[in-house]
């Protein structure tokens, strides 16, 4: 079964740092290109960040460029956020989500996504 | 960024009934080369990550029961439960993946039973 487990959410203060990461199994991690995606308590979705399979090619959403950082450890089949210089408009959810293999390639939608990690920005 | 809108914000339906959540896009999502518009749908219960339904705007994701249906082009979508049941009470949104790695969600369509 493919799953995925986000890990490393909590409470910090504004300015503070937290890693979040997140445990795939089920499937060859190594092949899939994966996403941070986040949700603000009662709102949307809003993409924040993609590393592609290698970890050669990263993107970010405008709102975190800068201040968060996606990676990757293929050997233990994890992904990971840094976030940095964190504001209190970033408590949100955060889940993490595969990009599908398509025959037209590239990323597209999300699928699976994990169950996610709150992260709550507060004095 | 493609502004993805949706409507209407919230949607009640009786049971066995037909539910229609639209989804507009700022602009095309249709690629010409192709031929496919680049919009996803998503269900998402309360508590629960969200559940892919449909991509390729129309393509109903394996294991996704047939009264879920997806349809439009260019601009314009619609997802369409024929009969309404009681375990699709959730929100709904639409997704664009036709800016690669500036993806962008509609604002979601909560559906209750009326």
């Amino acid at each position: 079964e493919v799953q995925l487990v986000e890990s490393g959410g909590g409470l910090v203060q504004p300015g503070g740092s937290l890693r979040l990461s997140c445990a795939a199994s089920g499937f060859t991690f190594s092949s899939y290109e994966m996403n941070w995606v986040r949700q603000a308590p009662g709102k949307g979705l809003e993409w924040v960040s993609y590393i592609s399979s290698s970890g050669s090619t990263i993107y970010y959403a405008d709102s975190v460029k800068g201040r968060f950082t996606i990676s990757r450890d293929n050997a233990k089949n994890s992904l990971y956020l840094q976030m940095n210089s964190l504001r209190a408009e970033d408590t949100a959810v955060y889940y993490c989500a595969r990009c599908p293999h398509d025959f037209w390639g590239g990323c597209n939608w999300f699928d699976p996504w994990g169950q996610g990690t709150l992260v709550t920005v507060s004095s | 960024d493609i502004v993805m809108t949706q409507s209407p914000d919230s949607l009640a339906v009786s049971l066995g009934e037909r539910a229609t959540i639209n989804c507009k896009s700022s602009q095309s999502v249709l690629y010409s080369s192709n031929n496919k518009n680049y919009l996803a749908w998503y269900q998402q219960k309360p508590g629960q990550p969200p559940k892919l339904l449909i991509y390729w705007a129309s393509t109903r994701e394996s294991g996704v029961p047939d009264r879920f249906s997806g349809s439009g082009s260019g601009t314009d979508f619609t997802l369409t439960i024929s009969s309404l049941q009681a375990e699709d009470v959730a929100v709904y949104y639409c997704q664009q993946y036709y800016s690669t790695l500036s993806y962008t969600f509609g604002q979601g369509t909560k559906l209750e039973i009326k």
